[in-house]
């Protein structure tokens, strides 16, 4: 089965922590997104990467770092500097030049203790 | 003024009532239209995908697009109650750019 998968579903941290939440796809897309998902917020985009080893911030950057090592995983690492990581996070992929194959993973919710 | 303005709701009706639901949007780049459908704690689905003007159908679902006035809609006929969840419309300038989402109307379909 194609798909995205993010591990784990439910994360518990420490405040003061980094934490690094994996996303893993076998679509072979080589684009590749983060949101974050707040009540009444909508999805507000964190990194994109539209190919390896390359990557961009979007809008709300601060406080996180990704890499782009593999075609197929785009982990995302929540610093101990993101002032406010609880959260549900979303991983996505898509063909670059095809938006309407933007397809989202289950998702990860970050809560920081 | 946020790009894309959604009603978050909530929106509850009988089982099969016709639902209709908008977003505005003020970015006039914005070529490309999406809806995702989101069950509570899950990842979002894509629903539909329109390019500029215009209407497309599946189903039981209908979009709409009307770029003179900058405002989707997605109509569900015949609601069902496994049709309760949250619905993101979601749009881009270009196609393959990352996508500009509203914040999602709850519905609420009851039997």
């Amino acid at each position: 089965d194609g798909g995205i998968t993010q591990s784990p579903k439910y994360l518990f941290r420490k405040e003061g922590q980094n934490v690094t939440l994996s996303c893993e796809q076998n679509l072979n897309h080589d684009a590749m997104y983060w949101y974050r998902q707040d009540p009444g917020q909508g999805l507000r985009l964190i990194y994109y990467s539209q190919i390896v080893n390359d990557f961009q911030k979007g809008d709300i950057a601060e406080g996180y770092s990704v890499s782009r090592e593999k075609k197929e995983s785009f982990p995302l690492t929540v610093t101990s500097a993101q002032k406010n990581p609880t959260a549900f996070y979303l991983c996505a992929s898509s063909i670059p030049d095809r938006t309407d194959t933007q397809y989202f993973g289950p998702g990860t919710r970050l809560t920081v203790l | 003024q946020k790009e894309v303005e959604q009603d978050p709701g909530p929106l509850s009706v009988p089982e099969g009532a016709i639902v209709s639901l908008n977003c505005t949007y003020s970015n006039s780049a914005f070529q490309y239209f999406m809806w995702y459908r989101q069950y509570s704690r899950k990842g979002p689905e894509l629903l539909m995908y329109t390019y500029s003007s215009g209407n497309k159908e599946d189903g039981r679902f209908t979009a709409q697009v009307d770029k003179s006035s900058k405002y989707i809609s997605l109509f569900i006929r015949d609601s069902q109650p496994s049709d309760s969840a949250t619905y993101l419309c979601a749009m881009s300038p270009n196609s393959g750019y990352a996508l500009n989402f509203g914040k999602g109307t709850s519905l609420l379909v009851t039997p």
